[in-house]
């Protein structure tokens, strides 16, 4: 099994529409999580940390399931400007064990159509 | 501005030849990792540094060597064993903490093979 598994998309959707990425982890001592979003021949950037609570930034919502061991993105009123391609990213080490690297998702491509 | 800078932004290799790629970051940052990025494909840890003059193997270190002799610059040397190297590489880095840190990125360097 994959450490961090996504589904690849694409995903196309219009413009307005609310659409949902869930993302596996097959480590179950992984203690933090994030979702990255990359542009084509761009870096990532953060775009959320994924809290055991849940969290939102506007129209976006980041959930985290322990349990079942995923995490998931929803974007609500999709706009053409977040065609982009998310990554899940996972932290295995606890904290203050130093900065052991993350472990990134493939991604899964969005594309809002207008 | 504090920030993570890499160089060149494109770079060509000959056939048996060593290149090296720039990272450079003024954030004060502990840890730095060295990412490739194939088309379509997920980042794939090269090598990571943790502190000065202390490097680590990532998952495909293989043709790949790096050095940490200062605080703020971790160059990547891509080596002649290194028989596939055209490919996306990124570089990163990160403050110690609590795990869950901002991972901070630079704008990556294209490299291909002549």
């Amino acid at each position: 099994r994959k450490e961090v598994e996504q589904d690849p998309g694409p995903f196309n959707v219009p413009e307005g529409a609310t659409v949902a990425f869930n993302c596996t982890y097959s480590n179950s001592a992984s203690q933090s999580f994030f979702w990255y979003r990359q542009d084509c021949r761009k870096e990532p950037k953060l775009l959320m940390s994924v809290y055991s609570s849940g969290n939102e930034d506007g129209r976006f919502t980041a959930q985290l399931n322990r349990a079942s061991q995923y995490i998931s993105l929803l974007i609500r009123d999709s706009k053409l400007s977040d065609s982009a391609t998310y990554l899940c990213v996972v932290n295995h080490a606890s904290p203050h064990s130093g900065n052991t690297p993350l472990v990134f998702g493939k991604g899964t491509r969005l594309s809002v159509i207008a | 501005d504090g920030g993570i800078t890499q160089s060149p932004k494109y770079l060509f290799r000959k056939e048996g030849q060593n290149v090296t790629l720039s990272c450079e970051q003024n954030l004060n940052h502990d840890a730095m990792y060295w990412y490739r990025q194939d088309p379509g494909q997920g980042l794939r840890l090269i090598y990571y540094s943790q502190i000065v003059n202390d490097f680590q193997k990532g998952d495909i270190a293989e043709g790949y060597s790096v050095s940490r002799e200062k605080k703020e610059s971790f160059p990547l040397t891509v080596t002649s064993a290194q028989k596939n190297p055209t490919a996306f590489y990124l570089c990163a880095s990160r403050s110690r903490g609590t795990g869950y840190e901002k991972l901070f990125f630079g704008s990556g360097t294209q490299l291909s093979v002549l």
